[in-house]
């Protein structure tokens, strides 16, 4: 079965500082991978996936992610944090093969400091 | 165009209550999702629908929770007998189709407070 794990459960940044969001994953079959935000009260919103195209993909906001295939890694990184980034991060798996749920880490608040 | 929308966003109950949450997904869509998310962790998968049919009922809990999707559109969610233990943000979303590379578009989700 698929897993995911998500290292630190809270990451602290300066404004205009890298931000770096820690996901490995487990799965028996070439992964899909997600990254979700969460901002307060609302709902997820997908910031980018990985689909076996690009290693490398973009998203929105900034943000992009390298899909490592030897370290089952799939970081999320944005050059320069923005205050507006403050919010909860979600990695997540696809299940392929079945109904195609996904299974999700237990997220990253991130926290931008002036 | 409009997104995943779900009523009521806030549902307070007492325990031993039956409650029902309802979730309009994206036109068109025809995979259904209902998650669960409680305070400090990631959504739980609790069932999946493709069209009318439950494809996947897999992360239900125990046989107090029940979804339908009738008409292959909107899907309501019923639990019966609440437990305080059922409180938490539960989470709906769409996709156009199913298929592991395909984008689930969340609602606002419906918090539960069971008392």
């Amino acid at each position: 079965a698929q897993s995911v794990t998500q290292l630190g459960s809270h990451v602290s940044v300066s404004e205009g500082a890298l931000v770096l969001l820690r996901c490995n994953y487990s799965s028996s079959v070439p992964p899909y991978l997600f990254w979700y935000v969460q901002y307060p009260n609302q709902g997820l919103q997908l910031l980018l996936k990985y689909t076996s195209a690009a290693t490398l993909v973009k998203g929105i906001n900034g943000f992009e992610a390298e899909f490592k295939k030897s370290e089952t890694s799939f970081h999320l990184t944005k050059p320069s944090a923005h205050m507006s980034d403050a919010a909860e991060y979600f990695c997540a798996v696809s299940d392929q093969g079945g109904s195609e749920k996904l299974v999700f880490g237990k997220g990253t608040k991130l926290t931008v400091n002036p | 165009g409009a997104g995943v929308s779900q009523t009521p966003s806030n549902k307070v109950t007492e325990k031993g209550k039956y409650v029902e949450l309802r979730c309009d997904p994206i036109s068109g869509h025809t995979a259904l999702y209902w998650y669960r998310q409680s305070l400090g962790q990631g959504p739980e998968f609790l069932i999946y629908f493709q069209g009318t049919g439950a494809a996947d009922d897999s992360g239900l809990p125990n046989d107090r929770f029940f979804a339908v999707r009738p008409e292959g559109s909107v899907s309501t969610l019923k639990i019966q007998r609440t437990e305080r233990g059922d409180s938490a943000v539960y989470l709906c979303a769409s996709s156009d189709t199913s298929g592991g590379a395909e984008t689930q578009y969340f609602g606002p989700g419906t918090r539960l407070t069971v008392l």
